[in-house]
Formats: structure tokens, C-alpha cells, sequence
């Protein structure tokens, strides 16, 4: 079982929908959660942290964490072509893992279309 | 402006040679990472550092090694045993401990490495 799963798409929504990419995860102890986005051939940028139960919003963007289903989803409001990118999810998981490093799921390619 | 400075941004390798990715932060982060990212997939953890002069291996260390000599350099060697060694390489860092702003990585612009 991989320990960070997300789906690779591509993910086409038009212009001014909203976009919901999903993310599930291994461990029911991991405290941090990241979205991360990477337009092609370029490095991740962070989007997103969230750390406790329930939604955050910054902007157009909305993280939603649920620990009990190990679930953890990005709304995009208003999707712009711009925000055409592949979307990292990325877990803390606990220190009795020995992992020390965030573990990166293999992304989502989104696509928004004029 | 605080960053993190990866280079050669383009690397071509015969096979058979070793080759260094430099890695340099002035983000005064004492956490320091290196990734690799093959096309269509996530980034796979190679090696990371969480203080000067001590390392530890990731998910896919076989064939690299890593120094920690500075806090602001983190170099990266591809040796001749790393099969496959073509890939995109990322550099990140970060600040270490409890809170909001521990453990959120910064990267560099990445080293395209393409073996001929």
C-alpha cells in the first residue's frame, strides 16, 4: 500500500469551477499535511499546511483534513488556467516511524480549460 | 532575498562518472534535504540532514552520498553506482522542532540530470 495516494489525473475542470483534488494517507498518527504545487519542470511550492480536523481557507484554496478517514482534500475556487499544475500532496508522518522527512505522494495533474 | 541556490541547473553525465549537485541556503534552516523526482511521479526522499556534520538515508540512498559540513551546504554525489541516475534532483530545507512553521519545505530550483 503506498503511504501517501493520490489520483494522477489529469483532472479537467473548466474555467470559474471548482476544482477538488483528494488525498489519503497511510499512517492515523501523522500531525502534518501539505499541499504543494509544481508547474512543469519546475520545483514545489507550498500551497497549503494544515494541521488539525476541519477546513482551512486562504484565498481561493480550502484544505480539508478528516484524521479519522486519513483523508486530507484541496478545493480550488474559481479555477484559473493558471492553476493548471500537478498538485503534491505531502504527510508528516510520526517521529516512531523514524521518518524525519516529509513523504510526497506522486501528485495530480490538474487541468483547467479556457 | 533568502533562498535556496541549487546548481548546475543542467547536468550531463557519461556513464561511469561521478558527478556533485551543490546545494547552498541562507534561510538559516538547520534541516536539509535532497529528493529526486522521476517524470509523472512524486519526489522519493534520497538523503536528509537535520544538523551539521550528521546525515541519514531516505527511501533510495543506494548509489549517493552526502556531506554536512556547513550549515548553509548540503551537496549531493551521484557515483557511478547509482544505476539510473537520470532524474530531476531538488534541494529543500527547513526549520526543525514543534510548531507551524517546522517542517515546511522550502526548495530549490532543482539540477536536471541526464546520463548519455
Amino acid at each position: 500500500q503506498k503511504e501517501v495516494e493520490q489520483n494522477s489525473g489529469p483532472l479537467s475542470v473548466p474555467e470559474g469551477a471548482i476544482a477538488s483534488l483528494n488525498c489519503t494517507y497511510s499512517d492515523r498518527g501523522s500531525q502534518s499535511f501539505f499541499w504543494y504545487r509544481q508547474y512543469s519542470g519546475k520545483s514545489p511550492e507550498l500551497i497549503m499546511s494544515i494541521y488539525s480536523n476541519g477546513d482551512k481557507e486562504d484565498g481561493r484554496f480550502t484544505a480539508q483534513l478528516n484524521k479519522a478517514s486519513q483523508y486530507v482534500s484541496l478545493l480550488i475556487r474559481d479555477s484559473q488556467p493558471s492553476d493548471s499544475a500537478t498538485y503534491l500532496c505531502a504527510v508528516n508522518f510520526p517521529m516512531d516511524t523514524g521518518r524525519r522527512a516529509l513523504t510526497f505522494g506522486s501528485g495530480t495533474r490538474l487541468q483547467v480549460q479556457p | 532575498d533568502g533562498g535556496i541556490t541549487q546548481s548546475p541547473k543542467y547536468l550531463f553525465r557519461k556513464e561511469g562518472q561521478n558527478v556533485t549537485l551543490s546545494c547552498e541556503q541562507n534561510l538559516n534552516h538547520d534541516a536539509m534535504y535532497w529528493y529526486r523526482q522521476d517524470p509523472g511521479q512524486g519526489l522519493r526522499l534520497i538523503y536528509y540532514s537535520q544538523i551539521v556534520n550528521d546525515f541519514q538515508k531516505g527511501d533510495i540512498a543506494e548509489g549517493y552520498s552526502v556531506s554536512r559540513e556547513k550549515k548553509e551546504s548540503f551537496p549531493l554525489t551521484v557515483t557511478s553506482a547509482q544505476k539510473n541516475p537520470t532524474a530531476f534532483y531538488l534541494c529543500a530545507s527547513s526549520l526543525q522542532g514543534v510548531g507551524s512553521g517546522a517542517n515546511v519545505l522550502t526548495f530549490g530550483a532543482g539540477s536536471r540530470l541526464t546520463v548519455l
